[in-house]
């Protein structure tokens, strides 16, 4: 199974850009990297998914490098609605190889 | 439209009691999955059914029980509740069980054990 690193805390303030890094050495050939965002007292919320290079959607970018061994999540100009979890999960699904939640970051944005 | 539903959202009750958390998804989705998430805010997958077949059994107490009556439900059964249960228990589900479907959570039962 793919373990993966993140920092535990980020601070922030409003309109800045934040860069969260997760590392993950032994991700397998057929893994995925996923992020999801957890608010207080609701489900986790999928926000981005890749493979290689980088992939944007409205809310978010990932970069992943050519190795796969880390990947950057990166949300542009945070507010304060966007204090919450971020997990990072790396995997391909299924039985054998199950996506795990690790620790997350927390991140907190201030005024 | 709510994707993916549990009730109760709040659990009370008391040790050696035997309680169960209902889920359904209007997704069609072919995989759902239980996860419990402790104090420390760890989370951490419990089972996970594909078309009604279990196909994740973490190392869970057999005294967790889930249930799929079709592939739009999954209902957690929990016997003989300890202090330990006391947890927040989400269930989830994804179009299918590889890890390039986004998965798609409930808002979670608070369960606490007295």
């Amino acid at each position: 199974l793919a373990k993966t690193t993140q920092p535990i805390s980020m601070d922030s303030y409003e309109g800045q850009e934040v860069n969260i890094t997760c590392s993950h050495n032994n991700i397998a050939t057929n893994d995925y990297i996923t992020w999801y965002q957890q608010f207080p007292s609701q489900g986790p919320r999928f926000i981005i998914q890749g493979y290689k290079t980088k992939v944007t959607n409205e809310v978010a970018s990932l970069f992943i490098p050519a190795d796969r061994k880390s990947s950057t999540l990166s949300l542009p100009r945070v507010s304060l609605s966007d204090t919450a979890v971020y997990y990072c999960l790396v995997g391909a699904g299924g039985a054998t190889n199950k996506l795990i939640f690790g620790t997350g970051t927390l991140l907190a944005v201030q005024p | 439209d709510t994707a993916v539903s549990q009730t109760p959202k709040y659990l009370v009750t008391q040790m050696g009691n035997d309680k169960s958390i209902k889920c359904e998804q209007n997704l069609g989705h072919d995989t759902m999955y239980w996860y419990k998430q402790d104090s420390k805010k760890f989370l951490k997958i419990m089972f996970s059914y594909n078309n009604k077949e279990l196909i994740i059994n973490e190392t869970v107490p057999n005294r967790f029980s889930p249930k799929s009556p079709d592939k739009a439900h999954l209902n957690l059964h929990i016997n003989s509740l300890e202090l330990g249960d006391s947890a927040v228990y989400f269930c989830a589900s994804s179009q299918a069980a590889q890890g390039a479907y986004e998965q798609y959570f409930g808002p979670g039962t608070r369960l606490t054990v007295t």
